[in-house]
């Protein structure tokens, strides 16, 4: 059974720390991205990478970053943490092409205290 | 400003009824996937709409393609309590979901 597998299911942080959130997905997927969820909101794209070593940014990336060195690993690094960074964060991978749908992990329930 | 919007947000019925959710853009997509994400588990794909009218079955659901592939439907038939879930939209291309259709369905 194909999968994406996220290190973490519950995280509680301290303010100001750095937090790595782990990726890893054994598909051979060329794309993987980070979405955050939060209710009302829906998911919201932080960052993407189409490619190894390769990361664009999404429609809220700010106070996140991402590192990509491996195909099938896509890590998700909060710089600072702060408390409006408590959040479920999702992690999918999906074959090349647009129209190939995504497959997501169980997801990290991040909270910054 | 959300490219996606699906309604209801919120939908409580009972076992057995039919119903229906939307997903409308306006903004044209090469492609349209639903999702189902249970508490505390990611979103797990049902089905990828790609044709401009296109009509997909999945047991009960059916999932529906508007003409000008700017929105979709999907339509459950004597819904279960298993149907209980979240529902998202997602467009192809722009890697944007919907806000999500919280589903209930009470025995």
């Amino acid at each position: 059974d194909v999968k994406v597998t996220q290190s973490s299911r519950y995280l509680v942080k301290r303010t100001g720390e750095k937090v790595f959130l782990e990726c890893v997905q054994d598909m051979d997927h060329e794309n993987m991205f980070w979405y955050r969820q939060d209710p009302g909101l829906g998911l919201r794209l932080i960052y993407f990478s189409y490619d190894v070593k390769m990361k664009e940014k999404g429609d809220i990336p700010e106070g996140y970053s991402v590192s990509r060195e491996k195909k099938e690993r896509f890590s998700l690094i909060l710089e600072s943490a702060s408390t409006n960074q408590t959040s479920m964060y999702l992690c999918a991978s999906r074959r090349g092409g647009a129209n190939y749908g995504y497959t997501f992990g169980s997801g990290t329930r991040l909270t910054v205290v | 400003t959300q490219l996606l919007e699906q309604s209801p947000q919120f939908l409580s019925i009972q076992e057995g009824e039919n119903l229906t959710v939307y997903c409308n853009s306006s903004s044209v997509f090469s492609s349209l996937q639903w999702y189902r994400q249970e508490p505390g588990e990611g979103p797990v794909l049902l089905v990828t709409v790609v044709t401009g009218g296109e009509v997909k079955k999945l047991k009960r659901l059916t999932f529906q393609f508007g003409d000008a592939r700017k929105d979709s439907s999907l339509h459950i038939t004597a819904a279960q309590t298993g149907d209980t879930g979240l529902y998202l939209c997602a467009g192809a291309g722009r890697l944007v979901f919907g806000q999500g259709t919280r589903l209930t369905i009470n025995p």
